[in-house]
């Protein structure tokens, strides 16, 4: 049964650390999508990707977040410095480009900033 | 713009009866709008999804109805269980993304 896997799981850190978030998409889905969610704001879209190259990242903070594909197996999400209002969780999903498809997700990143 | 509203935000209903959640979206361009369920601490997991082209959609007890003239589509779980707690979300297509609706917390009173 394949699965999206992400890590860290949780990760508390102090306020200006740097935070970086991993996801390893399903073998062979050559979409990522990351998202944030929070009580408030339930599900937003951050940044998603296609065949490794950022299609849209306009739902993230650009002077703190930025987000990557180094390979087919591997996305990142960093922050750098964190802020308390960064705490959330965040998800990473996967899925198939050609007509917009399922997208399933990981088990998501618990981030408390402190 | 980019919008999908959903209702109600919570929702509570007795052991085997229906629940019915609803989904309004903005863009007539919008061909995919599946349903995920959310149990506490865990991932949004694809319960069900239904395409442009099709009016309904029925897998064992949960079903998706779909109407693109008047850009709603609704989620309907028949005898409900127990294990049917969860915060449901609907999603609508807009180009290569998905925009999530705020979420539906459901319980069901056993």
């Amino acid at each position: 049964d394949a699965r999206v896997t992400q890590t860290p799981r949780h990760k508390v850190t102090e306020m200006g650390q740097e935070v970086t978030m991993r996801c390893q998409p399903i073998l062979g889905h050559n979409t990522v999508f990351w998202y944030r969610q929070t009580m408030m704001q339930g599900l937003e879209l951050l940044a998603y990707f296609r065949n490794r190259a950022p299609l849209d990242d306009s739902g993230m903070p650009k002077d703190r977040f930025s987000a990557e594909m180094p390979d087919a197996t591997l996305a990142t999400l960093k922050i750098q410095p964190s802020e308390p209002r960064d705490s959330a969780v965040y998800f990473c999903a996967s899925g198939l480009s050609g007509t917009v498809s399922e997208q399933y997700f990981g088990p998501g990143t618990r981030l408390t900033v402190t | 713009g980019e919008n999908v509203e959903q209702h109600p935000s919570t929702l509570s209903v007795q052991e085997g009866d229906s629940a019915v959640i609803k989904c309004t979206y903005s863009d007539s361009a919008s061909n995919y709008f599946p349903w995920y369920k959310q149990e506490l601490g865990k991932r949004p997991q694809l319960i069900i999804d239904i395409r442009s082209n099709v009016g309904e959609k029925k897998d064992q007890r949960i079903a998706v109805t779909l109407n693109k003239t008047a850009k709603h589509f609704s989620l309907h779980i028949t005898e409900t269980q127990p294990e049917d707690s969860a915060v449901y979300f609907c999603a609508a297509s807009y180009g290569n993304k998905l925009v999530f609706g705020a979420g539906t917390i459901l319980r069901v009173k056993s």
